[in-house]
């Protein structure tokens, strides 16, 4: 089973619609990432959270949002989706010290007619 | 800005050794040096990091410049599966926060 879970796969959807894309991890680790990436292009970070009470937002939030239910679990919404943010979107964890690398999910492939 | 610099595409012949260059100029005395791979259809997938001294794991060897403003990722017998998408990233002690930029392309021959 993968460490990291992210749900679903693939999306389609209409512009204006309310999207939420799932992430859930079993590696124990306090720090989760939400980052999408557009073709031929690295990957931008979206949010971030250092533990449940803790949100932030990355470089690119406006449009999203999200919700940490628990130390496992992280969501990512779009409230009102727009054909640009069709794109693959990656969940990541990491453990709290400092440093240390991130964790992985195979992604989302989300499209937005 | 994604502080780090790499060319976009390199070519290698199968099982010989492949060296990844990667400039970070800027990067400060408390910045990890990361390397990640993305192969297509998948996350990234981490590799090697390291602070100043030069790391060896199963996957690949890292060799951080003294002046820690260049890396070089080695691997050292490459594959058909090494082909992919490789990222060098700068992360903040901190906060583990990754800036990706274009990443280099290796393509692997056989």
């Amino acid at each position: 089973d993968a460490d990291v879970t992210q749900t679903p796969r693939n999306r389609i959807t209409k512009t204006g619609k309310r999207i939420m894309l799932e992430c859930s991890q079993t590696k124990g680790h306090d720090r989760m990432y939400w980052y999408r990436q557009d073709p031929g292009l690295g990957l931008r970070l979206i949010y971030y959270s250092f533990d449940v009470k803790d949100i932030n937002k990355g470089e690119i939030s406006d449009g999203y949002s999200v919700s940490r239910q628990a130390q496992a679990k992280f969501s990512l919404s779009l409230e009102s989706a727009i054909p640009n943010q069709t794109a693959l979107y990656f969940c990541a964890t990491s453990d709290r010290q400092g440093g240390q690398p991130q964790h992985f999910g195979d992604g989302t492939r989300l499209s937005i007619l | 800005d994604a502080k780090t610099t790499q060319p976009n595409s390199m070519e290698s012949n199968e099982e010989e050794p492949v060296h990844l260059p990667c400039n970070h100029s800027t990067i400060s005395g408390t910045d990890y040096i990361h390397w990640y791979r993305q192969l297509p259809s998948q996350g990234p997938e981490y590799v090697i990091h390291g602070l100043t001294s030069n790391v060896n794991n199963r996957m690949a060897s890292l060799a951080i410049a003294e002046d820690r403003k260049s890396s070089t990722l080695i691997l050292h017998r490459a594959t058909l599966r090494d082909a992919a998408v490789y990222y060098c990233i700068r992360s903040n002690n901190a906060g583990n926060m990754l800036t990706f930029g274009g990443g280099t392309r290796l393509m692997v021959k056989p």
